[in-house]
């Protein structure tokens, strides 16, 4: 069974341009979560998502930041018009519908923005 | 709101010695969930050890055990025997229980470093 799958694990943009950042969950997992991570920080909740709902967006920045999780592929966290304080490792996480206290984390996409 | 607080930023100790990593929280829930992680320098995130608020007994796997004391918010996780693989970065982190949201709060973590 594979874990949560997170690509690309590194990513570099420039000012102005777009961050596309993909989550498969585990299989059978109906719930994903996404979190940023600062150099030196602590993982901060970004939002929460159901197949095709966002249950909870409230750590997610108004502007520029996106994020869905179609009926069939792959949940999207989409940033446009990155900035370099966008730069940071961002973490993908799912659980299955009946243990949501399990939440199992992918292996993160490092974000630089130059 | 809930809040996590790691004292620690950072810890030494010797190999087979055992550890306690500090972990207290603020919550007004009633019915919450307490996770440690482990982040080594290749940067996943790896999930520990899990203790619910209801539950009577403190939470053990192999040598990871979280002393939990509800009356004084606290959280610790306890490694045992030591080992120079446990040196990585430790999160405590805590969900609230509301609507189904298991959304997580983290702190702001102790790098632990094993000494041979």
């Amino acid at each position: 069974n594979a874990g949560v799958m997170q690509n690309p694990r590194h990513l570099v943009r420039r000012r102005g341009q777009e961050a596309r950042l993909r989550c498969s969950p585990m299989k059978g997992h109906s719930h994903v979560y996404w979190y940023r991570q600062l150099p030196e920080e602590g993982l901060k909740f970004m939002v929460y998502l159901q197949k095709e709902n966002i249950i909870d967006e409230s750590g997610m920045p108004k502007e520029r930041f996106s994020a869905e999780f179609p009926k069939e592929g792959p949940s999207i966290l989409r940033i446009q018009q990155v900035v370099r304080g966008d730069s940071a490792a961002y973490f993908c996480a799912s659980s299955p519908e009946y243990l949501q206290e399990t939440q199992y984390f992918g292996p993160g996409t490092r974000l630089l923005v130059l | 709101a809930q809040k996590i607080t790691q004292t620690q930023p950072g810890m030494f100790v010797q190999e087979k010695e055992a550890v306690t990593l500090d972990c207290t929280y603020d919550t007004s829930d009633p019915s919450y969930g307490l996770f440690w992680y482990k982040q080594p320098s290749s940067g996943e995130m790896i999930f520990l050890i899990y203790q619910g608020s209801y539950d009577q007994q403190n939470a053990t796997e192999g040598r990871y055990s979280l002393n939990f004391q509800k009356a004084r918010k606290s959280a610790n996780l306890v490694i045992s025997a030591s080992q120079l693989g446990d040196s990585a970065m430790y999160f405590c982190a805590m969900s609230e229980e509301s609507f189904g949201n298991e959304k997580l709060t983290f702190g702001t973590g102790t790098r632990l470093t094993i000494i041979p």
